[in-house]
């Protein structure tokens, strides 16, 4: 089956710690994101990746960082310096190409995040 | 001009009733316009999308509406059902890898 993965499902940290989301996919998409979503605001994109070992800040990328080694891989650290991090963080993964079609996202299952 | 403004924030429609959520944008060289279905607890899941070169698309019971010159479009879900209780998030892009997306609707549909 293909899909994206996202671990673990829940996700408690004290405050001033890092963690790291996983995000897998094998879809062989070239772009991924982060998103994080917080009630009643939508979906906020954190950083996205065109290709791997690029990546790119979205509108709210301070307090987070991501690496992307692998194309099937976009782990997503959340630090100590983002201020309010309890949220559910979604990632998603598109085809990557510019043209029609290749614009849909597919969004993994998320991971709620709540810091103590 | 980067903005996506939908509305109603939240709709409580009968069983058999139409939903009807809007959304309204700016930035004219947005190309692309997809609906996003989201259930508690589970990443969105696209439902339907549309282009601008057509005003309407129709897929089973949910209808996208487009109006280039009013720069709004609509999600028109027909009959609607129970199951169909989630909120639901329009986007927009322009040709490029960002979604830009509305603030979402929460649906609920009473048996």
């Amino acid at each position: 089956d293909g899909g994206i993965t996202q671990s673990p499902k829940y996700l408690f940290r004290k405050e001033g710690q890092n963690v790291t989301l996983s995000c897998e996919q094998n879809l062989n998409h070239d772009a991924m994101y982060w998103y994080r979503q917080d009630p009643g605001q939508g979906l906020r994109l954190i950083y996205y990746s065109q290709i791997v070992n690029d990546f790119q800040k979205g509108d709210i990328a301070e307090g987070y960082s991501v690496s992307r080694e692998k194309k099937e891989s976009f782990p997503l650290t959340v630090t100590s310096a983002q201020k309010n991090p309890t949220a559910f963080y979604l990632c998603a993964s598109s085809i990557g190409l510019a043209g029609a079609g290749t614009d849909t996202q597919y969004f993994g299952p998320g991971t709620r995040l709540t810091v103590l | 001009q980067q903005q996506v403004k939908q509305s109603p924030q939240s709709l409580i429609v009968q069983k058999g009733g139409i939903s009807i959520i809007n959304c309204a944008y700016e930035n004219t060289a947005f190309d692309y316009f997809p609906w996003y279905q989201q259930f508690p607890g589970k990443g969105p899941a696209l439902l339907i999308a549309i282009r601008p070169d057509v005003s309407e698309k129709k897929e089973g019971r949910f209808t996208i509406s487009f109006n280039k010159s009013a720069k709004q479009f609509s999600l028109h879900i027909m009959d609607s059902q129970p199951g169909d209780s989630a909120t639901y998030f329009c986007a927009a892009s322009k040709s490029s890898y960002k979604l830009i997306f509305g603030s979402g609707t929460r649906l609920l549909v009473r048996p």
